[in-house]
C-alpha cells in the first residue's frame, strides 16, 4: 500500500542553519506530494505541494522537489529561524486510491537563537 | 486562520460514553475529511464526505460514524469509547476532491 517515510526527529538547529528533512514515499500511480507544518496547539497548515515529477514546491523560504526516480520529496530551507520551530509532516495523495492524505510520522524541528 | 472551525476544542469523558465532534468547513468547500492523530498511530485518515455523500473510508472503527449535513458541516460520532480513543481529531476541508486540504485546530478527546 501507499506509505510515507520521514526522517526521525527531533532535529535541533541554530538560527540561520541549513535545514533538510528527508521524505520518501511508496505509491502506485502518480501521487501528489505535500508538506504540512503544525505549530504547538494548532492544526496543520499546508506549507507547499507538488503534483508531478520534477515540480518544485516553495513557500516562506522552504522548498521541496518531487523526484520520481528516487521517490523522494525532501524539505529544505537555506536559513532557519526560531519561528520555524514546529512539527513537519510529509504527505501524499494518490488520486487513484482517493484523495485522503497519507502522512509520515512527522519530524520535530527545534531552532535556537 | 484556516477557516475550518472545530468544536469543542477539548472534550473529557469516560469509557463507554458517546461524543459528537463538529466541523464547519471553509466557505465554499464541499469536501470534508476526518483524521485522528495519536502518539502511537500518528495521523490517520478516518473518512471523507463530498457534498453530503460518503466518498472514502480509511481506518475508521465500526464504533465511529460521521455525516455531512445539507449546510456542509460535518459531525463525527464516537461511541462506546475506550481509553485508546484518546487522541486529537482533525477535520479538513477542500474545494473539490483534488484541491489541497485545509485543517482545523482539532478537538482533543481525553478518555478517563
Amino acid at each position: 500500500g501507499n506509505s510515507v517515510t520521514q526522517m526521525e526527529g527531533p532535529v535541533t538547529l541554530s538560527e540561520e542553519a541549513f535545514l533538510t528533512i528527508n521524505c520518501t514515499y511508496t505509491a502506485t500511480g502518480y501521487p501528489s506530494l505535500f508538506w504540512y507544518v503544525q505549530y504547538p496547539g494548532e492544526g496543520l497548515q499546508l506549507l507547499l505541494k507538488a503534483t508531478k515529477a520534477d515540480d518544485k514546491g516553495s513557500n516562506k523560504g522552504f522548498e521541496a522537489t518531487y523526484r520520481k526516480e528516487t521517490t523522494s520529496f525532501h524539505l529544505e530551507k537555506g536559513s532557519v529561524q526560531v519561528s520555524d520551530s514546529a512539527v513537519y509532516f510529509c504527505a501524499l495523495s494518490d488520486g487513484q486510491a482517493g484523495t485522503a492524505l497519507i502522512f509520515g510520522k512527522g519530524t520535530t524541528l527545534s531552532v535556537s537563537s | 486562520d484556516s477557516g475550518v472551525t472545530q468544536t469543542p476544542k477539548h472534550l473529557i469523558t469516560a469509557t463507554g460514553q458517546r461524543v459528537t465532534l463538529r466541523c464547519s468547513p471553509r466557505s465554499g468547500d464541499l469536501s470534508v475529511y476526518w483524521y485522528q492523530q495519536s502518539l502511537d498511530q500518528g495521523l490517520q485518515f478516518l473518512i471523507q464526505y463530498y457534498n453530503g455523500e460518503e466518498r472514502a473510508k480509511g481506518n475508521i472503527l465500526e464504533r465511529f460514524s460521521a455525516q455531512q449535513f445539507p449546510d456542509l458541516h460535518s459531525e463525527l460520532n464516537l461511541s462506546s469509547l475506550e481509553l485508546g480513543d484518546s487522541a486529537l481529531y482533525f477535520c479538513a476541508s477542500s474545494r473539490g476532491v483534488v484541491e489541497p486540504q485545509h485543517f482545523g485546530d482539532g478537538t482533543r478527546l481525553s478518555i478517563l
